[in-house]
């Protein structure tokens, strides 16, 4: 079975914060994904890798920025955590090919006050 | 307007009835579709998979693809409490890995 693991389940950061979220996958997948989760508006898409090292900006990167520097681990890094960050982070993986399913993490809960 | 447009609910319903879910898109391209069940404080999972148009059954879960009108359902039967939880839709054009998601439906089945 995939398994994808996200470093906290629960997170409460202050305003101004640096903020890291870590992923990691145990399925060698090429591809890794992180999204924002926000009531009535579905996922969201901030930043997407296909390669180590490689990234590319999702639908919302702005804020934040992202680290892929071993195949197995994505990390998000959130640089002046703001309020309007606040929100559930998934983090999902996918292997090359064109089923394109994605296997999702259990999700980072972020609090920013 | 959105790519996807999915209903966000709630729609709560009694055991035993057949539910329906639907989503509409714009994007012709699209030719996988895809459904995710998430429960509650917990991560998405691929719950049917349609490539193109057509249906596809698996047990009490029927998906169905409308490509001439752009609509895809999800229809479960013999709804049970353990249904309950926020269904999303999604799809792709094959191409670039990404999926494109309806803002999801939650479910309630009550017993």
């Amino acid at each position: 079975d995939v398994k994808v693991t996200q470093s906290s389940r629960y997170l409460v950061k202050r305003t101004g914060e640096k903020v890291f979220l870590e992923c990691v996958q145990d399925m060698d997948h090429e591809n890794m994904f992180w999204y924002r989760q926000d009531p009535g508006l579905g996922l969201r898409l901030i930043y997407f890798s296909y390669d180590v090292k490689m990234k590319e900006k999702g639908d919302i990167p702005e804020g934040y920025s992202v680290s892929r520097e071993k195949k197995e681990r994505f990390s998000l890094i959130l640089e002046s955590a703001s309020t309007n960050q606040t929100s559930m982070y998934l983090c999902a993986s996918q292997g090359d090919g064109s089923y394109n399913e994605q296997f999702f993490g259990p999700g980072t809960r972020l609090t920013v006050l | 307007q959105k790519e996807v447009e999915q209903d966000p609910g709630p729609l709560s319903v009694p055991e035993g009835a057949i539910v329906s879910l639907n989503c509409t898109y714009s994007n012709s391209a699209f030719q996988y579709f895809m459904w995710y069940r998430q429960y509650s404080r917990k991560g998405p999972e691929l719950l049917m998979y349609t490539y193109s148009s057509g249906n596809k059954e698996d047990g009490r879960f029927t998906a169905q693809v409308d490509k001439s009108s752009k609509y895809i359902s999800l229809f479960i039967r013999d709804s049970q409490p353990s249904d309950s939880a926020t269904y999303l839709c999604a799809m792709s054009d094959g191409g670039n890995y990404q999926l494109i998601w309806g803002a999801g439906t939650k479910l309630i089945i009550k017993p």
